[in-house]
């Protein structure tokens, strides 16, 4: 079936580079996205990759796709505490359904 | 920027009572999604819809029982909750290859 797989926590000092990484499953996967929920607040939805795609870059965001391992990844550029936050990386499988993975927990310090 | 809006916000019951949580979307899209996710964890995909009189059951087993009489409206009922029923609950609908996630509705069973 399908999974999406990834780290819990990371932390970052502010002004580095974060990486955000994320696993999947299912090759007929047809788009992957990033997903950003702040606490007690909706999911903001950040960018998105299609599958035929190896990089998309906007701002300060790059996503990566490496089909063959399934591993996507996630990078911040110049991480700010705004940037505090859950992120969920998702595949959509026949643009049926959005399937997430665990989240991962982004803490930012000065 | 979807226009997807889910009601109440927030919600305090009592167990053994009816609620329904209310989601409605302004753009005519025919995919609507229910997720749940209980605090810093993954979302669940609880129920979806394909449009009018269309409802299919998610991943997740649920309690809850959701409608499609039309386009816009695609409410989540619990008809007896309880505690274990604490959560967010989250409605989403799709405009080509994107979800679009309304805030959330957080509902605490006491």
């Amino acid at each position: 079936g399908e999974d999406v797989e990834q780290s819990l926590f990371l932390s970052v000092r502010e002004g580095d580079s974060s990486v955000i990484n994320c696993t999947y499953t299912d090759s007929s996967s047809t788009y992957l996205y990033w997903y950003k929920q702040e606490p007690g607040a909706g999911l903001q939805l950040l960018t998105y990759i299609f599958s035929n795609m190896d990089m998309k870059q906007d701002q300060r965001l790059t996503v990566l796709l490496n089909k063959k391992d399934k591993h996507l990844s996630l990078r911040i550029a110049d991480t700010q505490t705004g940037d505090s936050a859950i992120y969920f990386c998702a595949e959509s499988v026949n643009t049926d359904k959005l399937i997430f993975g665990t989240g991962t927990r982004l803490q930012v310090f000065p | 920027e979807a226009d997807i809006y889910q009601t109440p916000r927030y919600l305090v019951i009592g167990t053994g009572k009816k609620i329904t949580l209310e989601c409605s979307q302004t753009m005519g899209h025919d995919k609507m999604y229910w997720y749940q996710q209980d605090p810093g964890m993954e979302l669940h995909l609880i129920h979806y819809s394909y449009g009018v009189n269309s409802t299919e059951k998610g991943d997740l087993s649920s309690e809850s029982t959701v409608s499609r009489i039309r386009t816009e409206h695609f409410p989540l009922t619990l008809e007896s909750a309880r505690p274990s029923h604490t959560s967010q609950y989250l409605c989403a609908s799709i405009r080509g290859n994107t979800i679009y996630f309304g805030e959330g509705s957080w509902l605490t069973v006491v």
